[in-house]
């Protein structure tokens, strides 16, 4: 278990919709990433907050949004969902520094 | 920019062999290097880390890595593999840049052991 807790595990919606990915990280860190996982595009790296700002935006369309709460949860919000929006998504935390990062078990969303 | 890459798709071992998943890296300035194992519908687990120190790198399960900076690779090895070490293979670097410190993944390699 590595401390990071991501809500819920599946999610089946239809295109058009929004959904919202709920992550909590491990006691103590202040960063909090997240990234999709797709067969074609790999491990793709959509933003990051520290301490409730943004910090680096990657690979996120304009249809799917973020923000981390005061008490450092994390929500990623996706819109206008369309059948490529199928991914597994992840969101990971880590303290400050460049040590390693830890993973939740992830979301798997399904746009039928 | 930081990268990695992975050169192979899959690595194919048989069980009680010795297993290298290799990785090279492109880095300006010091390369903090992480190697992830994904199981089938499971997170990335954290196996190993070079941050400085002994290029040879002992992590979880078993597995190490040899860091070579001549070279820019960061290879993970384990001396005998194991059916249960089949799996997809993450190499990732921390990216620096401004105000970020996300880690930056390879594509992956998918390790099968057979038996």
């Amino acid at each position: 278990d590595s401390g990071v807790t991501q809500t819920p595990k599946h999610l089946i919606t239809a295109t058009g919709q929004r959904v919202t990915l709920r992550c909590s990280p491990r006691s103590g860190d202040l960063s909090v990433y997240w990234y999709q996982q797709s067969l074609d595009q790999g491990l793709q790296f959509l933003i990051q907050y520290y301490n409730g700002e943004e910090r680096a935006k990657g690979n996120i369309l304009e249809r799917f949004s973020a923000q981390q709460f005061p008490d450092l949860h994390s929500e990623l919000n996706l819109s206008s969902l369309e059948l490529g929006d199928s991914a597994l998504y992840f969101c990971a935390s880590s303290p400050q520094g460049y040590t390693e990062a830890f993973f939740g078990q992830g979301t798997r969303l399904t746009v039928v | 920019a930081q990268s990695v890459a992975q050169p192979e798709d899959q690595v194919n071992v048989a069980e009680g062999n010795p297993l290298t998943v290799k990785c090279t890296y492109s880095v300006s300035g010091n390369p903090y290097l992480f190697w992830y194992v994904q199981y089938p519908n499971r997170g990335l687990q954290f196996l190993l880390k070079y941050i400085t120190g002994d290029n040879l790198v002992k992590g979880s399960y078993g597995f190490e890595a040899e860091f070579n900076k001549s070279q820019t690779s960061f290879h993970l090895k384990k001396p005998s593999a194991l059916v249960s070490d089949s799996a997809l293979y993450f190499c990732a670097v921390r990216d620096y840049g401004g105000a970020t410190n996300k880690l930056i993944f390879g594509t992956g390699t998918l390790l099968a052991v057979q038996p």
